[in-house]
């Protein structure tokens, strides 16, 4: 059974950049599965932030894609975020979550979420 | 970008209810939709996909249907486990993007 477990600093500084690992156990991020990452401000909707393949090819969320990088190790079978020049608006919930049908899908499993707030 | 709009934003009911949720598309995505359900403090759970297709080990109280524009989520007997925000999700076209949320409250 597929488990994702984020990990990372709960507080960045403004102008800093926001970096993210997700753990993946029971699965491989080698395999023929696309990896994403999805963030919800406090009390608000979600919002897509981008996706990654075993191979390293990479989907953006145009809003955001001058400042998001993902990356992904499949020797540590783990994916990465990272954000930079972060701001207030970017405190959020960041949930790592596996594509259940390759690029531009659904998303099947689900981390728990991992809290960073921006602030100095 | 395609904008996804739910309705109602907030629905109270009781258990055993019947209860319809719509998200409408700003324009076409065909049969490209998902459901989620998403409890406080949790992660989004996967329900239904491809507008129609329930999620394994979802309960067959929960049902989706449309295509083009218009899309429904169906929970034909509400149960108390139910009452949660439920997201809609586009993904026919980048970027993915979700509804504002339908929060289903006990009346």
């Amino acid at each position: 059974q597929v488990q994702l477990q984020e990990s990372g600093p709960g507080l960045v500084q403004p102008s800093g950049t926001l970096s993210l690992t997700c753990a993946l156990s029971g699965g491989s991020t080698s395999s023929s599965y696309w990896w994403s990452w999805v963030r919800q401000p406090p009390g608000k909707g979600l919002e897509w932030i981008g996706e990654i393949y075993h191979s390293g090819s990479t989907n953006y969320n145009p809003s955001l894609k001058s400042r998001v990088t993902i990356s992904v190790d499949n020797s540590k079978n783990e994916f990465s975020l990272k954000l930079s020049s972060v701001t207030a608006a970017d405190t959020a919930v960041y949930y790592c979550a596996r594509n259940g049908d390759s690029f531009r899908s659904y998303m099947d499993v689900w981390g728990r979420g991992t809290t960073v707030t921006v602030s100095s | 970008d395609i904008q996804m709009t739910q309705s109602p934003s907030t629905l109270s009911a009781s258990v055993g209810d019947r209860v319809t949720i719509t998200c409408r598309a700003s324009q076409s995505i065909s049969n490209w939709l998902a459901w989620y359900q998403q409890k406080p403090g949790k992660a989004p759970k996967l329900l239904i996909y491809k507008a129609s297709s329930l999620e394994s080990g979802v309960p067959s109280r929960f049902s989706g249907s449309g295509s083009g524009t218009e899309f429904t989520l169906t929970i034909s007997c509400l149960q108390s486990d139910d009452f949660a925000t439920y997201y809609c999700q586009q993904y026919n076209s980048y970027p993915e993007t979700f509804g504002q949320g339908t929060k289903v409250e006990i009346k």
